[in-house]
């Protein structure tokens, strides 16, 4: 039980549809980061929203974008898939003044085909 | 933030001492080292953080000499479950470096009966 939770689990969609992948924070951690991790590749840092606005971006395109909700959910949205975009989608949580330990879920594996 | 080098890949056998060494010669004044672990198909799980020479908790030991341009991950009598991928990441603590954590290719442990 890892406190945050991603859904679905595995999803399949062709090239050039939308996708909307979702993450459950444990409460009280404000600040929620995604990560892609292509096979065999540690993950790479997509975004971080604080506070529902987003405050930091990592080398990925803008059809990559995400939200916040006050709920302590999140969601990461992705435009115009590409063959490329096949990874694992991992979401990261953290509370205030928290010194390490990102929390992580067990990411969503998208394949696109 | 700093560069970090590990080995590809280690083998150890049940009840071994294994030991995963990190070299991170750019480390700034500023900047942790940290540990992650990784199960396929999961997210990766904070292991320890550090600063200078030794820490230990009840899942390793993590040691730093005086000039802190490596580290050692230092895992106690490893048994198959401990078969998993190791990343060494260099930053500021997690409140002070935007979320962005950078993780390399890690150290994928094989540990056998």
């Amino acid at each position: 039980e890892t406190g945050v939770t991603q859904s679905p689990t595995h999803l399949i969609k062709t090239r050039g549809q939308q996708v909307t992948l979702r993450c459950s924070s444990q409460s009280g951690h404000n600040t929620v980061s995604w990560y892609q991790q292509a096979l065999g590749q540690g993950p790479q840092f997509i975004f971080q929203y604080y506070r529902e606005e987003e405050n930091g971006r990592g080398n990925f395109p803008p059809r990559f974008s995400g939200l916040q909700f006050p709920n302590y959910s999140s969601e990461l949205n992705v435009n115009a898939l590409e063959l490329d975009d096949s990874a694992l989608y991992l979401c990261a949580s953290s509370r205030p003044g928290q010194e390490y330990g990102y929390t992580f879920g067990s990411g969503t594996r998208l394949t696109v085909v | 933030l700093a560069k970090t080098t590990q080995p590809i890949s280690m083998d150890s056998y049940e009840g071994q001492e294994v030991n995963i060494t990190c070299s991170h010669n750019n480390i700034a004044t500023n900047d942790y080292i940290t540990w992650y672990q990784q199960f396929p198909s999961q997210g990766p799980r904070f292991i320890i953080q550090g600063y200078k020479t030794k820490v230990t908790n009840e899942v390793a030991s993590l040691f730093i000499p005086a000039d802190r341009k490596s580290s050692t991950l230092s895992l106690p009598r490893v048994s198959l479950s401990d078969t998993a991928v190791y990343y060494c990441l260099v930053g500021a603590l997690i409140y002070n470096q935007g979320g962005k954590l950078i993780f390399g290719q890690g150290t994928e442990l094989s540990v056998k009966p």
